[in-house]
This record gives structure tokens, C-alpha cells and sequence, in this order.
């Protein structure tokens, strides 16, 4: 079975200023993980996947996200936000599961960003 | 492209009625997802289809739900009867390759009010 943990529901931070959105996952196989982003009254959206090689990943709008294994964490990182960054985000991890890829999501931390 | 689409996108209903949720995939994506988001619950999977067959529905809360997909491009998601707890937005998410080993796009979404 596989699992992801967001601590946080909501991380209120002030316009500019850095953030770390925490994730943390379980698994007994290997996996891809994924942030994904919902704006208010829409469907998620990727906003950056580790599926192998570097570690490190990043986004077009300037959000990144580090693969630690050893932690089992994947957190993301901006570090300067804009208003326009407020919405909820969700960590999800894919492992395979009963034949298939099979994704599980967090519950969602929402970002809210401070003028 | 586009994109997942989903109809309606609002359906107020009272309890005991039947609910029928449809939803277009995006052209060439073999794998279909059904969620449900609730505050409560967060992003449950409901079903998956690839290649229009069910391989996982696991997630589908108890004999009131079902779902088809009578083929590549059109799945449906009916409720009978209805109830209150069933208030919720669906989500459809559709997918290249055997469930997702890369990106889900998501429609916007049927909220759905069971009064």
C-alpha cells in the first residue's frame, strides 16, 4: 500500500516571501511523485513530476520540489511567492498497485498568499 | 486539445433522484479516472478504466454508484438513488498508459448538491 502525508492544511504566507510545502509518502515499491495545483472552482493541474534521473524538478512559474529518498519527502519550494500562487496544492505519489499504475493523492495543503 | 470535458458542471437534486454524471476524455488517452472531493474526505478514487474496461473499482462507495464507459471517448458516473452524503464535486481524469505513470489531466469538475 502506498500513502502521502501533507502535515499542513494551510500555510498562510506574506507576498514575496519563500514557502515550503511539506510531503511526505510511503511505499513498499518504487514511485513517481507529482505536485499538482487547484485553483478555486477548477480541476487539479500538474505543476511538476519526479519520475526519474535528477532530483531536483521545477516548474515553469518558478516552484521546485526535491525527490529525498532516504526522508521519503518530496517537498515544494517557491522562493518568492505571488499573489496569483494562492490556491491548494496536492502531492500525489504513483507505485504500482494490482497491475497498474496507481495514484494517491494528499489531502491538499492550501496556500494562501498575503498582500 | 480540448481537454477532459465534464457535464454538468452543477446539478442540485433532490435525495432519491437518479444522478448521471458525463465526462469526455481527452482524444487518445487509454486510462479514465473517476474522483470524488469532499472536505471531508479529501480525493477519493472512485474507478478506473483502461482501454474501456474497469481494472479498479475498489473506490466506489456501495451499489447506489456505477459507471461506464461504452467507449474511448464518453464515461458515465450515475448515482440511484441519491442522497445527501453524496454532495461532493466528481472529478474525471484521463491518462496516456496503463494508469498513470505520467500526468492525469483533470476536467473541472460536476458539483454535485443532494438536498
Amino acid at each position: 500500500a502506498q500513502s502521502v502525508t501533507q502535515l499542513d492544511s494551510q500555510v498562510p504566507v506574506f507576498e514575496e516571501a519563500p514557502v515550503e510545502l511539506r510531503c511526505n509518502y510511503s511505499s513498499s515499491v518504487s514511485v513517481y511523485l507529482f505536485w499538482y495545483v487547484q485553483y478555486p472552482n477548477q480541476g487539479l493541474q500538474l505543476l511538476l513530476k519526479y519520475l526519474s534521473g535528477s532530483t531536483l524538478v521545477e516548474s515553469i512559474n518558478g516552484f521546485e520540489a526535491e525527490f529525498n529518498k532516504s526522508q521519503t519527502s518530496f517537498h515544494l519550494r517557491k522562493p518568492s511567492v505571488h499573489i496569483s500562487d494562492t490556491a491548494e496544492y496536492f502531492c500525489a505519489v504513483s507505485g504500482l498497485s494490482g497491475g497498474y499504475q496507481k495514484v494517491t493523492f494528499g489531502t491538499g495543503t492550501k496556500l494562501q498568499v498575503i498582500p | 486539445d480540448a481537454g477532459v470535458i465534464q457535464s454538468p458542471r452543477h446539478e442540485v437534486t433532490e435525495m432519491g433522484q437518479e444522478v448521471t454524471l458525463r465526462c469526455k476524455p481527452i482524444s487518445g488517452h487509454n486510462s479514465l479516472f473517476w474522483y470524488r472531493q469532499t472536505m471531508m474526505r479529501g480525493l477519493e478514487l472512485l474507478i478506473y478504466f483502461n482501454n474501456n474496461v474497469p481494472i479498479d473499482d475498489s473506490g466506489m462507495p456501495e451499489d447506489r454508484f456505477s459507471a461506464k464507459m461504452p467507449n474511448a471517448s464518453f464515461s458515465t458516473l450515475k448515482i440511484q438513488p441519491s442522497e445527501p452524503r453524496d454532495s461532493a464535486v466528481y472529478f474525471c481524469a484521463s491518462s496516456l498508459g496503463q494508469g498513470a505513470a505520467g500526468e492525469l489531466f483533470f476536467g473541472e469538475g460536476s458539483r454535485l448538491t443532494v438536498l
